[in-house]
């Protein structure tokens, strides 16, 4: 089991720019949830989809937005990159109601 | 407003040294509550689940314990190995979805 994946590793953006991470789930999870994590500070939820819809949103401002798929799979965007956007995405997958599983995130640096 | 407070930010123990991490909570309806650690750069890894007051977990050197106002990771005789950041979050039971509502962590470091 590949457990939960995340693409890319790591990336480098540039103020105002577009950005899209991706996730796969692990086996067997229909659930999946993006956390932002600033450098010190413990994960913020962004939000959650299911049956490829929102199902739940943090404080985020409409520049976060995303995407399930049909296989479970899911996309964060990041639109009009601000330097306060620097963090570790991380995703979480999980069946509903049960512990969720995290991936080993992807380091986002905005200059 | 959910919300966890981890005390203390950062323990420094030697290895052999037993110690307890805590995590104070207030959530409107708690389905569970969530122990984590997490290496440098990496995502968290799970390690317990508690549900209601008075429920223990244990797993190898670690035991979590919850209350209806904090949980407790205990960690007997301590290996270097265990040196990382430990997460405790909350879930609540209403409102659907399974939003998970973080402390700030607590940084182990153990000695030789």
């Amino acid at each position: 089991d590949a457990g939960v994946t995340q693409s890319p590793t790591h990336l480098i953006k540039t103020r105002g720019q577009q950005v899209t991470l991706r996730c796969s789930p692990k086996s067997g999870h229909d659930t999946v949830s993006w956390y932002q994590q600033a450098l010190g500070q413990g994960p913020q939820f962004i939000f959650q989809y299911y049956e490829e819809e929102e199902r739940q949103r943090g404080n985020f401002p409409d520049r976060f937005s995303g995407h399930q798929f049909p296989n479970y799979s899911s996309e964060l965007n990041v639109n009009a990159l601000l330097l306060g956007d620097s963090a570790l995405y991380l995703c979480a997958s999980q069946a509903l109601n049960t512990e969720a599983f995290f991936g080993q995130g992807t380091r986002l640096t905005v200059v | 407003e959910d919300q966890v407070t981890q005390s203390p930010e950062a323990l420094r123990l030697q290895e052999g040294e037993s110690s307890s991490l805590n995590c104070s909570y207030t959530v409107s309806g708690l389905r569970g509550l969530f122990w984590y650690r997490q290496d440098p750069g990496k995502g968290p890894e799970f390690l317990f689940t508690l549900y209601s007051a008075g429920e223990e977990k244990e797993k190898e050197r670690l035991k979590a314990t919850l209350t209806k106002k904090e949980s407790f990771l205990h960690i007997t005789a301590p290996k270097p190995e265990d040196s990382a950041t430990y997460l405790c979050a909350v879930e609540r039971s209403a409102g659907g979805g399974n939003k998970l509502t973080f402390g700030t962590g607590t940084q182990l470091k153990v000695e030789l």
